[in-house]
């Protein structure tokens, strides 16, 4: 097993869709984070786990849900999104929550196109 | 406010030509870690080096080197001899002590292309 695995690899879908995305890590890791690549951006942090309590939320819009079930699964919950939405959306760990040394382990993303 | 500043938006060399990587970073922590993370086309990042902000050493592994300079808030990454399979989208990225792990700050990146 990869250490942080991330499905669907690509999703389509409309924006009345109801979709997620699903993350698993394999390291034994504390903290689980949701990142968002759009062309010509930089990384945005969306939203940070800590034992599966969520740390952080970086005013992202509300049609994007997060889940923590465990500190091993992270879900993004996706309803009625925008175009500008479409973007790779990757998961990352780490295994050193509150410290800032600790380097971040990520996955292959899902790559997400919104018609 | 801490920024990462990678002006290098894409880099073409051919094999064996060395490369420099810029990144030039903003934070008023006197306690700060910077990284470099390797993004192929398969999508994920993979982490490269940490310097921490006590450490201006420079360091060298196999054909990457880092400069880090604390003068010039840069922290610059050369890889030496280009091979095709370098090719990638390289981040520089930045985390704070004071904020934690919680909020690493990237760049923009740079996408290099290795031509053989």
């Amino acid at each position: 097993e990869t250490g942080v695995t991330q499905t669907p690899r690509h999703l389509v879908m409309g924006m009345t869709n109801k979709k997620s995305l699903k993350c698993e890590q394999h390291l034994g890791h504390n903290a689980m984070y949701w990142y968002k690549q759009s062309a010509k951006k930089p990384l945005e942090l969306m939203f940070v786990y800590s034992l599966e309590e969520r740390v952080e939320n970086n005013s992202v819009p509300s049609r994007f849900s997060p889940e923590c079930p465990n500190s091993s699964h992270l879900f993004l919950h996706l309803h009625t999104l925008q175009p500008e939405d479409s973007a790779l959306y990757l998961c990352a760990s780490s295994g050193q929550p509150d410290s800032p040394t600790g380097e971040l382990f990520f996955g292959e993303g899902s790559r997400l196109t919104v018609l | 406010a801490q920024k990462v500043t990678q002006a290098q938006t894409e880099i073409s060399v051919v094999e064996k030509e060395d490369v420099t990587l810029d990144c030039v970073y903003e934070t008023r922590d006197t306690t700060y870690y910077l990284f470099w993370y390797k993004q192929p086309p398969s999508g994920e990042l993979v982490f490269l080096i940490r310097r921490n902000s006590f450490d201006e050493q420079n360091e060298i592994s196999g054909r990457y080197s880092w400069n880090f300079q604390k003068s010039t808030s840069s922290f610059n990454f050369t890889i030496t001899a280009s091979q095709v399979v370098d090719s990638a989208v390289y981040f520089c990225a930045l985390s704070e002590a004071h904020t934690g792990g919680f909020k690493t700050i990237f760049g923009a990146g740079t996408r290099l292309f290795v031509k053989a």
